[in-house]
């Protein structure tokens, strides 16, 4: 059974700070891995996806780094900014196409102070 | 373009009561799935529709079912509420045979 685990559960830091959010899962046959944002009491944003071929992805001030065959992934954030705060989430997918599920960790809580 | 849309937004049952969520997919999705997330919890997999009949389901009792629309739209039944059930229920659309899953704002049912 697939397990995710995010390390750590919250995190406060302030303005300007780049920081380096964690993920670990436990069977490392996963198809992708995606990182979303949440807002109190709102749905998913995706911020990005990598592919199990791949070793990261970048949008902007975040990337997110892959390493299968350990079972991490980490989510870092240059110039931390207020509007960052928020819930970070990241999910792993096991099979190709649609019909599989995906399986959370339980999150990151973060506050950017000012 | 309208994204992923749920009703209600909000809910109060008592225990032993059904409830009935719905959900509207993004435009030219054709799947929908269903999570529940407990508070300060990531989110857990109920089960996915595609083509009116449920492909995959996680590890949820019977009293959970749902159903898929003609127009790809669905809704989330769950019998004989029980305090655990206390949630904040997330759907979830993509186009088959894609990666990308658009989530909608979630329905937060309470159970007294």
């Amino acid at each position: 059974k697939q397990e995710v685990t995010q390390i750590p559960a919250a995190l406060s830091v302030p303005e300007g700070e780049n920081l380096v959010l964690n993920c670990s899962f436990t069977d490392s046959a996963i198809y992708n891995l995606q990182w979303f944002r949440q807002d109190p009491g709102k749905g998913l944003t995706s911020l990005l996806l990598i592919q199990s071929s791949q070793r990261e992805q970048t949008s902007g001030r975040l990337n997110a780094s892959l390493d299968k065959s350990s079972g991490r992934s980490t989510l870092y954030i240059a110039a931390s900014q207020p509007g960052d705060s928020a819930t970070y989430l990241c999910a792993v997918k096991r099979n190709t196409g649609t019909a599989s599920k995906l399986t959370f960790g339980t999150g990151t809580r973060l506050q950017v102070t000012l | 373009d309208a994204g992923v849309t749920q009703s209600p937004t909000h809910l109060i049952k008592t225990r032993g009561q059904q409830v009935t969520l719905r959900c509207s997919p993004k435009s030219g999705h054709d799947t929908v799935s269903w999570y529940q997330q407990a508070l300060g919890q990531g989110p857990q997999f109920i089960f996915q529709y595609y083509e009116e009949e449920e492909r995959q389901r996680g590890n949820f009792p019977d009293r959970f079912s749902g159903h898929q629309f003609p127009n790809y739209s669905s809704e989330l039944n769950v019998n004989a509420l029980l305090l655990g059930d206390s949630a904040l229920y997330l759907c979830a659309s993509s186009l088959t045979g894609t990666n990308v899953l658009t989530f909608g704002a979630g329905s937060r049912l309470t159970v007294l």
